[in-house]
Order: C-alpha cells, then structure tokens, then sequence
C-alpha cells in the first residue's frame, strides 16, 4: 500500500516568515495530494490539492509543489501569520481506490 | 462542500459499554468514512460506510468492535462497543461528494475519553 512520509514533525517560524512542509509518498500510482489544516479542537481541513497533471498550484499565501519523478510534494505559506498556527497533514490517493493515506502530520508554530 | 455535523461532539465514558456516534451531511454524498485519531497522531480509516449494505473495514478493525450504519445517502452511525481507555481518540466522518469524485471533507470529530 501506499506509505506517505512527512516532514518536519514541528516547525516553529517568525510571523511574516514562511514554512514548507515536505512529503514522500511510495506508490507511483498516487496521482492527488491533498493537504489539510487541523486546528485544535477541530477535525481536517482540506486547505489545497494538488493532481499530477500539473506541478505547482497557488492560492493567495499557500502553494504546493509536485515532483513525480522524485515522488514528493510540498506545501509552502508565505507571509505566516498567527492563525496559520495548526497541525497540517498531507495525504496521497491513487484512482484505483480513492484511499486517502495520510503522513504523521507538522505542527506549526508561528511565533508573534 | 458539504457541511458535516457529529454528535456527540465529547464524551467520557465507562470502559465496557459502548457509544454511538452519529454523521449528518447536509446534502447527498457518493461515499462516507468513518476514521480514528489517536492522541497526537494521524488518521487511521477505520471502514468505508456503504449505503444499504455492510461496511468494507481496514486491517485491524472489525464489525463486531465498530458496528456502522449507513441508512441513506446523508447519514452514518459509529458505534465504538465494549470500550476500554485503548479507545480514547478522535472519531472522525468524512465524505466524499459527487462534483470531485477526490475531494474529501472531515466533520469536527467527536472526543472520546474512556476511563
């Protein structure tokens, strides 16, 4: 099955600074990677995805990358901000099941 | 997309006896899920809730621990039976909807604590 490995587990930034998560995943099949946002208390939030028919998608301060040949994907905020504070997690899926396989998650701390 | 709702949102509950926890979607969806979160960790699918008929569980999870239903195209049920404090996590719905076959959106998730 599909394995999805995310990085860092914790990442603390000053406020305007930007944060990039990282991404692995194993399946070659995998062709949407989505990315959610938990705030505490509260359940996923799909913030943005990606397919693999294109390499790169942006949406105001958020952005995400897609390599294919190297399998990894990111996601990157520009201009953090307080509220930007959450657990992200990104996920990977393949057209043969639609399964969602999710990385261990990234704390982000964004610092006042 | 659609707006999801779950009852209870919390519960704290005596090891043995069991809960059920409802879904509610707004509007009708192609698929329902139901996953587990542990504390401090990722999403676990725990079955896939197929309206009309039984449940497709993971590894490691089975009917008789984690019955579900699944009436109509809006509305799931979970129920977390002979619960011991292994249990405690976050049980979270997720729907699938017919415009995005790959877009899926979670509710809030109900928080159990099993003592």
């Amino acid at each position: 099955g599909e394995n999805v490995e995310q990085h860092p587990s914790t990442l603390s930034v000053q406020e305007g600074d930007s944060a990039v998560i990282k991404c692995t995943y194993s399946d070659s099949a995998s062709n949407y990677f989505p990315w959610y946002k938990q705030e505490l208390g509260k359940g996923p939030q799909l913030i943005i995805d990606i397919r693999s028919n294109v390499g790169e998608k942006k949406d105001q301060r958020i952005a995400v990358t897609l390599n294919k040949t190297a399998k990894h994907f990111s996601l990157h905020i520009t201009e953090t901000q307080p509220e930007d504070s959450a657990v992200y997690f990104c996920a990977a899926s393949s057209s043969n099941d639609y399964k969602l396989s999710f990385g261990a998650g990234t704390t982000v701390t964004v610092r006042a | 997309s659609a707006v999801i709702s779950q009852k209870p949102s919390r519960d704290i509950c005596q090891r043995g006896t069991s809960l059920t926890i409802q879904c509610q979607v707004d509007s009708q969806v192609t698929m329902m899920f139901w996953y587990r979160q542990q504390p401090g960790q990722s999403l676990t699918l725990i079955a896939t809730a197929n309206q009309g008929s039984e449940a497709t569980y993971e590894s490691g999870f089975v009917i008789d621990k984690f019955p579900i239903s699944r009436p109509n195209l809006t509305f799931s049920t979970l129920t977390v039976s002979n619960m011991s404090p292994e249990d405690s996590s976050i049980y979270l719905c997720s729907v699938r909807s017919g415009f995005d076959y790959n877009e899926q959106f979670f509710g809030p998730g109900t928080r159990l604590t099993v003592l």
